[in-house]
């Protein structure tokens, strides 16, 4: 049973460009959150997608956007990329919208550094 | 707005010496609270969910309980393999599905 896959695992972009990060969840999950992890604190979330819409989001500004496919996949676009987005980026799953009986699981994330 | 604390943030212990990591919260209706262990280069790894007050679960060596403003991760005889950096996170009424996480406590277990 294939868990949460992250690609790439490695990324290093200068400041100004645009990244794509791509996640595929947990056979059987329908519902992708992102967070971003910078180094030393926990993560932060970013937004979530459910039905191939964004349902929820955190207090990221409007160049973070995503995508989620009919499969279930989902992808993270950063646009202007600054200093401060070097983090690890993370992508969660889990199964239905609501979390109350069902854990998000993680992927294992991408380390992204900007120059 | 939902908050997490935890303390210590580092923690170093001997094998064989038991202690207790902290998560103090502060949310408007708890709907779960999430325990997750991460290991460097790698993503959290699901522990424990807790619900309501009074609530324990455990899994071998780790045992989570959970009051109204706090919950601990009580670690039994640790062994160096449970190095790692443990995570809580809460889930309140006003969340939808956003996890609130606190910063972590890393653990160091020396044999």
């Amino acid at each position: 049973d294939a868990g949460v896959t992250q690609s790439p695992t490695h990324l290093i972009k200068t400041r100004g460009q645009q990244v794509t990060l791509r996640c595929s969840p947990k056979s059987g999950h329908d519902t992708v959150s992102w967070y971003q992890q910078a180094l030393g604190q926990g993560p932060q979330f970013i937004f979530q997608y459910y039905e191939e819409e964004e349902r929820q989001r955190g207090n990221f500004p409007d160049r973070f956007s995503g995508h989620q496919f009919p499969n279930y996949s989902s992808e993270l676009n950063v646009n202007a990329l600054l200093l401060g987005d070097s983090a690890l980026y993370l992508c969660a799953s889990s199964q239905g919208q609501v979390l109350d009986n069902q854990p998000q699981h993680f992927g294992d994330g991408t380390r992204l550094s900007i120059l | 707005e939902d908050q997490v604390t935890q303390s210590p943030e580092a923690l170093r212990l001997q094998e064989g010496e038991s202690s207790s990591l902290n998560c103090s919260y502060t949310v408007s209706g708890l709907r779960g609270l999430f325990w997750y262990r991460q290991d460097p280069g790698k993503g959290p790894e699901f522990l424990f969910t807790l619900y309501s007050a009074g609530e324990e679960k455990e899994k071998e060596r780790l045992k989570a309980t959970l009051t109204k403003k706090e919950s601990f991760l009580h670690i039994t005889a640790p062994k160096p393999e449970d190095s790692a950096t443990y995570l809580c996170a809460v889930l309140g009424e006003t969340s939808g599905s956003r996890l609130t996480f606190g910063e972590g406590t890393q653990l160091t277990v020396n044999p």
